[in-house]
């Protein structure tokens, strides 16, 4: 069984571009997470999607946004960079939003703005 | 609000020896889930265990197991048996009956020395 897929793995922009980020889940879980991972703010959640809804956002501005697809592929999005968006971006996948669902975490996208 | 306290930033322990790595948390939900992941350098998050709040035995996966205390909220992750392959941040993690989100300790690096 495949596991949890992002693309791409590395990715440098410039400041005020903007960047998409792909991540396929296990084959037939439905709920996907965004995390952002800084060193200084550690791992972040930014957002949840199950069954093509997104169903929770972290503290995030508005320049942060996704979306998921009926195969349950999300996609999040970044405009307008600033420096500080460079980070590691983890998507993880989970059969379901249940406190006891597993979540499985992809190899992440890792994001140097210059 | 929900918080994950891991108050160890670095860790040492010599191979084949057992390590304990501490977690507490804190949260209002009824239910909640516990999960502890590690992450190498790489950047991948590999899930370890996972406890749920109503289990009554404490949860174990091979070499690792979970030291549950409800009372003290305290989920602490033991690893017997380190392994040179076991150098990597660990992280402790909880997700509550709010959705699918995930809330993460800061991380212990653990490296064990030959």
């Amino acid at each position: 069984k495949a596991g949890v897929t992002q693309t791409p793995r590395y990715l440098i922009k410039t400041r005020g571009q903007q960047v998409t980020l792909s991540c396929s889940p296990i084959s037939g879980h439905r709920s996907v997470s965004w995390y952002q991972q800084t060193p200084g703010q550690g791992l972040q959640f930014l957002f949840e999607y199950f069954s093509e809804t997104q169903r929770n956002k972290g503290n995030f501005p508005g320049r942060f946004s996704g979306r998921q697809f009926s195969n349950s592929r999300s996609e999040m999005n970044v405009s307008t960079l600033e420096l500080g968006d460079s980070a590691l971006y983890l998507c993880a996948s989970s059969s379901g939003q249940g406190v006891n669902h597993e979540a499985f975490f992809g190899q992440g996208t890792r994001l140097t703005v210059v | 609000a929900q918080k994950i306290t891991q108050t160890q930033p670095g860790m040492f322990v010599q191979e084949k020896e057992a390590v304990t790595l501490d977690c507490t948390y804190d949260t209002s939900d009824p239910s909640y889930g516990l999960f502890w992941y590690k992450q190498p350098s790489s950047g991948e998050m590999i899930f370890l265990i996972y406890q749920g709040s109503y289990d009554q035995q404490n949860a174990t996966e091979g070499r690792y197991s979970l030291n549950f205390q409800k009372a003290r909220k305290s989920a602490n992750l033991v690893i017997s048996a380190s392994q040179l392959g076991d150098s990597a941040m660990y992280f402790c993690a909880m997700r509550g009956d709010q959705g699918g989100k995930l809330i993460f300790g800061q991380g212990t690096e653990l490296s064990v020395k030959p």
